[in-house]
């Protein structure tokens, strides 16, 4: 009965691929993220779903995708990947995406890029 | 911009209390928090804290706030080798959908 899932755990890839990355969350919240933590352990917002309408897009490239099928899930797509995209990327879900909402974090999925 | 500092490493001795101080930027944050991370795993929420309270404590962990210098800090009670991972403080902001903002993270290194 896991909360907050992603698949992959582990993604390595090619420079230039396509990949996808997805979260499901189970705790019919309407609220879903993406945060990025790179190789020095630094943690940072890239995306906020409420409801399947996005709410924060932050300073991110548009390679990057995210996609909302309906508020359960929250995937992540990326074009032509870069080394620089090589990351561990965390998916959440808070209630209701308020000040005082807790989020709640999926294990994380390992992106090397080669 | 919005921005939490935290020092980088922190070393102690199993049994002994293990502070981690957080400084914060925005006032208008309206919660606090605390996340654990242990090497390989994902974020486990530890503790939060209101903006209006000024101490709040469950089990081993202790928060103190200070929103004057708006700074924040968790102690650690006893500390065990279980508790070594890294420690993140982060403020929340915005309206509906509002991110965490992260400090870089506390590593916590527990000897026996």
């Amino acid at each position: 009965d896991t909360a907050v899932s992603q698949t992959p755990k582990y993604l390595v890839t090619q420079m230039g691929n396509d990949k996808s990355i997805k979260c499901e969350q189970n705790l019919g919240h309407d609220t879903m993220y993406w945060y990025k933590q790179d190789s020095k352990k630094f943690l940072k917002i890239m995306f906020s779903y409420n409801n399947k309408e996005l709410i924060i897009n932050e300073t991110v490239p548009n390679r990057f995708s995210p996609k909302s099928p309906d508020k359960a899930h929250l995937n992540l797509h990326i074009n032509s990947l870069e080394l620089g995209d090589s990351a561990v990327y965390f998916c959440a879900s808070s209630p209701a995406g308020g000040l005082a909402d807790t989020q709640y974090f999926g294990p994380g999925t390992r992106l090397t890029v080669l | 911009g919005e921005d939490v500092e935290q020092s980088l490493f922190l070393s102690v001795r199993e049994g002994d209390s293990s502070v981690i101080n957080c400084t914060y930027t925005d006032s208008s944050s309206t919660y606090l928090y605390w996340y654990k991370q242990e090497p390989g795993a994902g974020l486990q929420l530890l503790t939060y804290i209101f903006s209006n309270m000024d101490m709040k404590q469950d089990q081993r962990l202790t928060v103190l706030l200070n929103k004057k210098d708006k700074h924040l800090s968790l102690r650690i009670a006893d500390t065990q080798t279980g508790d070594s991972a890294i420690y993140f403080c982060a403020e929340s902001i915005g309206q509906a959908g509002t991110a965490l903002i992260f400090g870089k993270g506390t590593t916590l290194s527990v000897s026996s």
